[in-house]
């Protein structure tokens, strides 16, 4: 069975705090992905990478950045976090395209609250 | 520039009836894929169905149909003799033919299916 666990279904940090999101895939996908999903807004993309050590920026990076070390695990970080990044967090993952569009698989999301 | 809309926010409809979620997107591409994703009350989103922009057929699996139309560039999702677990927030999500995968997703429209 796929599976995209990220660490943590609940936090609470302090503003100015640095805070580590962690995601990790045992699909072997190339592609992952940071979203944070707002009422309303659906899900916006933060970042995204397509392999080791590189990645890209979303529509939204500002205030964070990531990490992806090992194939498996992207993380994703936030400097100093601000009440506004208060948000629900989904990682995904997903084969690399090209011809072959494919679908991600998400994690159960992690639900940031700062404050 | 991609852009995905659902303009329908929220609806309700009582067990058994049907329903049609809409979706409509923007590209410029003449490669694309649209994506349906399906978001239960647990959090996690699931993957329903993709479509690329080549394939107008309209598929039905079970109970869940969709209408391609290129011409209307609308997506659109439906559900028959809905049942109270397809409540859900669904998401209408768009990519274009690159290697990366970036996918673009609308703001859901969260279904509520009443017994």
């Amino acid at each position: 069975d796929v599976k995209v666990t990220q660490s943590s279904r609940y936090l609470v940090k302090r503003t100015g705090e640095k805070v580590f999101l962690e995601c990790v895939q045992d699909m072997d996908h190339e592609n992952m992905f940071w979203y944070r999903q707002d009422p309303g807004l659906g899900l916006r993309l933060i970042y995204f990478s397509y392999d080791v050590k590189m990645k890209e920026k979303g529509d939204i990076p500002e205030g964070y950045s990531v990490s992806r070390e090992k194939k498996e695990r992207f993380s994703l970080i936030l400097e100093s976090a601000s009440t506004n990044q208060t948000s629900m967090y989904l990682c995904a993952s997903s084969l690399l395209g090209g011809q072959g569009q494919a679908e991600a698989f998400f994690g159960q999301g992690t639900r940031l609250t700062v404050v | 520039a991609q852009k995905v809309t659902q303009a329908q926010t929220e609806i309700s409809v009582v067990e058994k009836e049907d329903v049609t979620l809409d979706c409509v997107y923007e590209t410029r591409d003449t490669t694309y894929y649209l994506f349906w994703y399906k978001q239960p009350p647990s959090g996690e989103l699931v993957f329903l169905i993709r479509r690329n922009s080549f394939d107008e057929q309209n598929e039905i699996s079970g109970r869940y149909s969709w209408n391609f139309q290129k011409s209307t560039s609308s997506f659109n999702f439906t559900i028959t003799a809905s049942q109270v677990v397809d409540s859900a927030v669904y998401f209408c999500a768009l990519s274009e033919g690159t290697s990366y995968d970036k996918v673009i997703f609308g703001p859901g429209t969260s279904l509520s299916v009443i017994p």
